[in-house]
C-alpha cells in the first residue's frame, strides 16, 4: 500500500497565484484532513471530510477550498496566495474516530 | 470541544536518561489519545494510542504512555534515551466526532 500520497513536495508561489495541493489515499478511509504546520504552533486543521461529497471547515479555512468527489482524493486549493500561507501542509486520513491517522510526507509551500 | 496542552516546547536529555514528555487534554467525554513522532522533513508517524482498556499502553521504539483520567494526562516516557529519539513529538486527542486535535509539539534533543 502507498498510504497517503501528497504532491508536490515543494512549491514556490508568487503572491496572488493559485495552486492545488493533491492528496490521495489507497486505504479506503472515510475521514480525510488537511493541516498546516508552522514552527511552534503544532498542526492546525484547515478542512476535513467525512466522506465523498462532504466537506467542512476546520480552525483556519480562510484562503483555502477543498472538494471530495471520490473516497480516494482530497485536493486543497489555494486561491490568491498570500505570504501568510507559507507553511508545510499535511494531508491525513483515517478509518474512523478511534483509529490513528496516517499522514502524507507534506508539501512545503513558500509564497513570495 | 477537545484540546491538548503539551508542557515544554523543548526537552534536552542525555543519552541513556529517562525521556518524559507531558500531555494534558481537555474533553467532556472519554477521549481517544495518540502520540506521534516527526523526524525532520517527514510526516507524522504513530508511536502509540489509547482508545479503551488498559491505561498503560506500549508503543514502538520502547515508548509507553499512561492514561490518567483523574489527572487528564497522557504523558509519554522512555526509560533510556537513544540518539535516534531526537525528533518532534505531538500529542493528539479525538472524541466521537471527526476532529483530531494536536498539541503544539515538543522537540527532543539527545546529548551524547
Amino acid at each position: 500500500n502507498a498510504g497517503v500520497t501528497q504532491t508536490p513536495k515543494f512549491r514556490i508561489l508568487k503572491i496572488g497565484q493559485s495552486m492545488t495541493l493533491q492528496c490521495t489515499q489507497d486505504m479506503n478511509h472515510n475521514y480525510m484532513y488537511w493541516y498546516r504546520q508552522d514552527p511552534g504552533m503544532g498542526l492546525k486543521l484547515i478542512y476535513y471530510s467525512v466522506g465523498a461529497g462532504i466537506t467542512d471547515k476546520g480552525e483556519v479555512p480562510n484562503g483555502y477550498n477543498v472538494s471530495r468527489s471520490t473516497t480516494e482524493d482530497f485536493p486543497l486549493r489555494l486561491e490568491l496566495a498570500a505570504p501568510s500561507q507559507t507553511s508545510v501542509y499535511f494531508c491525513a486520513s483515517r478509518l474512523q474516530t478511534n483509529t490513528e491517522a496516517f499522514f502524507g510526507q507534506g508539501t512545503r509551500l513558500t509564497v513570495v | 470541544a477537545q484540546s491538548v496542552t503539551q508542557l515544554g516546547s523543548h526537552v534536552s536529555v542525555s543519552e541513556g536518561a529517562l525521556v518524559l514528555l507531558r500531555c494534558n487534554y481537555s474533553s467532556s467525554v472519554p477521549p481517544y489519545l495518540f502520540w506521534y513522532v516527526q523526524y525532520p522533513n517527514q510526516g507524522l508517524q504513530l508511536l502509540l494510542k489509547y482508545t479503551t482498556g488498559a491505561t498503560l499502553v506500549k508503543g514502538i521504539n520502547g515508548f509507553e504512555a499512561e492514561f490518567k483520567k483523574s489527572e487528564t494526562s497522557f504523558h509519554l516516557t522512555k526509560p533510556s534515551a537513544h540518539m535516534s529519539d531526537a525528533a518532534e513529538y505531538f500529542c493528539a486527542v479525538s472524541v466521537n466526532d471527526y476532529k483530531l486535535s494536536f498539541g503544539a509539539g515538543t522537540t527532543v534533543t539527545v546529548r551524547a
